[in-house]
């Protein structure tokens, strides 16, 4: 089956650490999106890929890196310079063309700061 | 600039009644615009798209959504409510530059009363 995962589900941190979000997709999508959520609130973009090796700064990129050496692969870090970084993040792929607009989501990654 | 206002944060329904979740839109362009669904703790779902071609759009589980240029509207209904259909709605615009860009609204809140 294709689709996206995302690891771990849950992720717990300090305060001063550096954690890393995993997202995967096996739908050959070139296009890959990292959101964040907050309660009440829509999505936000963190970072956004358009084609391997290359990627861009969303809405409220401060304190957060990634990299896409694959396709298939685009993990986000949460700096210790984000400082407020308990939420709910969400990864999203999607292919170009007609279809453009239509991306699919990760289950997610909820991160506790403790 | 392109954005989204849902009109309300939170919608009350008895099971078997209407839904109508409202969107308002501005858009420079022609607009490209999306409903998606999260249900809690869970990653988002396209449930339907506008891009031009028939004004009223139907999505998956019998919802639909009616663009209305006049109106710059674009409102989720659906028939009749089912207790599944509780979870949080987006509207969504698509950015026309060369990101190509989801822009979210707020979202709305759907709970359904047995």
């Amino acid at each position: 089956d294709g689709g996206i995962t995302q690891s771990p589900k849950y992720l717990f941190r300090k305060e001063g650490q550096n954690v890393t979000l995993s997202c995967e997709q096996n739908l050959n999508h070139d296009a890959m999106y990292w959101y964040r959520q907050d309660p009440g609130q829509g999505l936000r973009l963190i970072y956004y890929s358009q084609i391997v090796n290359d990627f861009q700064k969303g809405d409220i990129a401060e304190g957060y890196s990634v990299s896409r050496e694959k396709k298939e692969s685009f993990p986000l870090t949460v700096t210790s310079a984000q400082k407020n970084p308990t939420a709910f993040y969400l990864c999203a792929s999607t292919t170009t063309g007609e279809r453009l607009g239509e991306q699919f989501f990760g289950p997610g990654t909820r991160l506790t700061v403790l | 600039a392109q954005s989204v206002t849902q009109l309300d944060s939170h919608v009350s329904v008895s099971e078997g009644t209407p839904v109508l979740l409202r969107c308002n839109y501005s858009s420079s362009y022609s607009p490209s615009l999306f409903w998606y669904v999260q249900h809690p703790n869970k990653g988002l779902q396209l449930l339907l798209k506008y891009t031009s071609a028939a004004t009223l759009v139907k999505g998956i589980n019998g919802f639909e959504a009616e663009f209305k240029k006049s109106e710059t509207s674009f409102h989720l209904t659906k028939p009749s409510a089912h207790m599944s259909d509780a979870a949080e709605y987006f509207c969504v615009v698509l950015r026309m530059d060369s990101s190509y860009k989801l822009i979210f609204g707020s979202g709305t809140r759907l709970l359904v009363r047995p």
